[in-house]
Order: C-alpha cells, then sequence, then structure tokens
C-alpha cells in the first residue's frame, strides 16, 4: 500500500513570507497528525485530526498556524507569516481508526531565513 | 510536549556488538513504542509493548518496559551497519496521543 505522501520535501523562505505544506495519509486512515521536529530534538505535535474534525490542537501556534482538513482526506499546514525559530521538519502520521501505531510521510525540511 | 527522555544521548559501537538504549516517561500510559529515524527513510515504527506486558521481541529487537519505574529499553543484538540511525522512544496515551522523547543517536562502526 502506498505511505503518506508530503509536500514538498524542501522549502526555503524569508521570515514573514507564508508557506503550505500538504499531506496525503495512508488510504483508509482516519487519523492525521502534524508534527514539528526541530534539530535534535523528538517530534512535538501541533494537530491531530480524526476524519476532518479537530482532536486536539493545544499546541498550535494559532496566531501564525493553521490546519485544516476539510474531507476528511489530505491537509494542509501553512504558516503565516513564518519566524526564523519555524526552521524545522514538519512530519505528517496516519494511522488507523483505533490504531496505535502512526506511519509517517518523509517530512518537510523548512529553512526560514 | 516532550516528557521522554532517553540514554544515552549518543551511542557510538562496533558493528556485531549489542546496543541498548534507554527510555523514561512521567505518566501512566497505555502503551511504549520505539521509533527509528534516518536521514533517508524518516520514522518508521518499530516495536509497540504494552502497560501490561515486560518483555517483547521482533527479530534482533528486544524491548522491555517496567511500569513501576516508568522506564523501557530497546536492545538491538548483532548491531550492523543499517542499524545508524536515530531512535526514540514514543509514550502513547488517551486520544492515541505519542508524546516523544529527544532520542538517541546511535553509530554503528564497521
Amino acid at each position: 500500500e502506498a505511505g503518506v505522501a508530503q509536500s514538498p520535501r524542501y522549502k526555503i523562505i524569508e521570515k514573514r513570507q507564508s508557506v503550505a505544506f500538504w499531506c496525503n495519509p495512508i488510504s483508509g486512515h482516519a487519523t492525521l497528525y502534524w508534527y514539528q521536529q526541530i534539530l535534535g530534538q523528538g517530534p512535538k505535535l501541533l494537530i491531530q485530526f480524526q476524519n476532518n474534525g479537530v482532536v486536539d490542537d493545544s499546541q498550535l501556534p494559532k496566531d501564525r498556524f493553521s490546519a485544516e482538513r476539510l474531507k476528511g482526506v489530505d491537509s494542509t499546514l501553512k504558516i503565516q507569516p513564518a519566524k526564523l525559530e519555524d526552521s524545522a521538519v514538519y512530519l505528517c502520521a496516519s494511522s488507523s481508526s483505533g490504531g496505535e501505531t502512526q506511519y509517517f510521510g518523509p517530512g518537510t525540511r523548512l529553512l526560514v531565513l | 510536549s516532550q516528557q521522554g527522555e532517553e540514554d544515552p544521548q549518543a551511542l557510538s559501537i562496533q558493528e556485531g556488538e549489542n546496543a541498548t538504549m534507554n527510555c523514561s516517561y512521567k505518566t501512566s500510559i497505555n502503551n511504549l513504542q520505539w521509533y527509528r529515524q534516518n536521514s533517508g527513510r524518516g520514522l518508521v515504527h518499530l516495536i509497540l509493548i504494552r502497560s501490561n506486558e515486560r518483555e517483547k521481541h521482533s527479530g534482533r529487537l528486544r524491548v522491555t518496559l517496567d511500569t513501576s519505574k516508568k522506564s523501557s529499553s530497546l536492545l538491538i543484538t548483532a548491531s550492523r551497519a543499517a542499524d545508524t540511525a536515530s531512535y526514540f522512544c514514543a509514550s502513547g496515551e488517551g486520544n492515541y496521543q505519542l508524546i516523544w522523547g529527544a532520542g538517541t543517536k546511535l553509530i554503528i562502526k564497521p
């Protein structure tokens, strides 16, 4: 089966610009996660969707980050405006309904200059 | 939030030796999972151990869980160059969320 797809793989922007990341989960997976991983650290959960509803976005900086999963399938994460500290890898993961194992995409490496 | 802590932060061993990594967590868990991350293939799930289990094996991997000490260990036996990667523990809590440690960077020397 196809894995989790993410695009773009790399993005370089200047601070105060906006950027969007796209994720397509494994077919049939109801739960979708966006993580931020700063170099040398473990992933930090930004937002969790169950189908097209938000389960947890408590760690999403809502003044600049937004995410949506309109049809309960693919998802977009946006940053506007970007700050230098947003430089990180943004990981998307999915799991089946009731599934405990998460399956990760390759990530998008963002560099904010 | 990250609540797991992993030890050591980095480990360098000779190919063929065994590698042991430890993880501690802070709250009650449903399960404890280990993932591997290398530059080419992203984060990959290795093994899951439930809170009512004490030991689990998968190929060259052996995981132990001590809920009284809130700790887990991952043993990789007969290491290979392809095992070079960062290894993360993640504690499974409610809502199917994972709380991640900072990882152990493992280098296998030929």
